[in-house]
């Protein structure tokens, strides 16, 4: 079946640096891809999306690109701040449109240090 | 616009009672779903809905059953709770591409 990997955390960084978290996936046909984010005690938020190879979202400073050759969508940002401090998953839609739910990842927290 | 909201926030069960979780929407989506949220474990679909009165099992439906008598509002019932139904469950409702998720309720079986 569908699946998604991303690393484990946590992940500590300073403010001010580069943040990678690596996110593959496991799926047949053409999935979409999302990154979520959750914030202590809320639900989760859309961080941005990719629907198609080799498109790129982005939101906040964060980006990521969907790579069908290495099944990738990595999250990046140049320079992270306290308040990006939160989970972040990575999830697919099998149908590409998500109306049979959403394959997450364990999910990574994230904590910037001042 | 309220978006997702569910209720209650927080319950705590003892083995073997029965319980439901509500979750209402007000942006006219027609797909909702049920998560679960475990620690490690990201979340997991139970049960999604494309429809009014229509449903489908996720992931891991065992334990749970849904209603979706009305287009708002989509139901999770828990007949016999059981201590491994602790967790944290999420309502969504999606439009295209994005989930919404609700605020979740955190759920203790004692």
């Amino acid at each position: 079946g569908d699946s998604v990997t991303q690393m484990e955390g946590p992940v500590t960084l300073s403010e001010e640096a580069f943040l990678t978290i690596n996110c593959t996936y496991t799926a047949t046909g053409y999935p979409s891809l999302f990154w979520y984010v959750q914030y202590p005690g809320e639900g989760l938020q859309l961080l941005l999306k990719a629907t198609k190879a080799d498109d790129k979202g982005s939101n906040k400073g964060f980006e990521a690109t969907y790579r069908k050759e290495t099944t990738s969508f990595h999250l990046e940002k140049g320079s992270v701040q306290v308040s990006d401090s939160a989970v972040y998953f990575c999830a697919l839609s099998p149908g590409g449109g998500g109306a049979d739910g959403l394959t997450f990842g364990k999910g990574t927290h994230l904590i910037i240090q001042p | 616009n309220a978006g997702v909201t569910q209720t209650p926030k927080f319950r705590v069960l003892k083995t073997g009672q029965s319980m439901t979780l509500l979750c209402a929407q007000d942006m006219n989506h027609e797909y909702m779903y049920w998560y679960r949220q475990d620690p490690g474990m990201g979340l997991r679909l139970i049960h999604y809905s494309v429809g009014e009165g229509t449903t489908a099992k996720g992931e891991v439906p065992d334990g749970y059953n849904v209603s979706r008598l009305k287009k708002q509002n989509f139901l999770l019932g828990l007949e016999s709770a059981a201590p491994s139904q602790t967790s944290v469950y999420f309502c969504a409702s999606t439009r295209e591409y994005e989930q919404y998720f609700g605020p979740g309720t955190r759920l203790t079986v004692t």
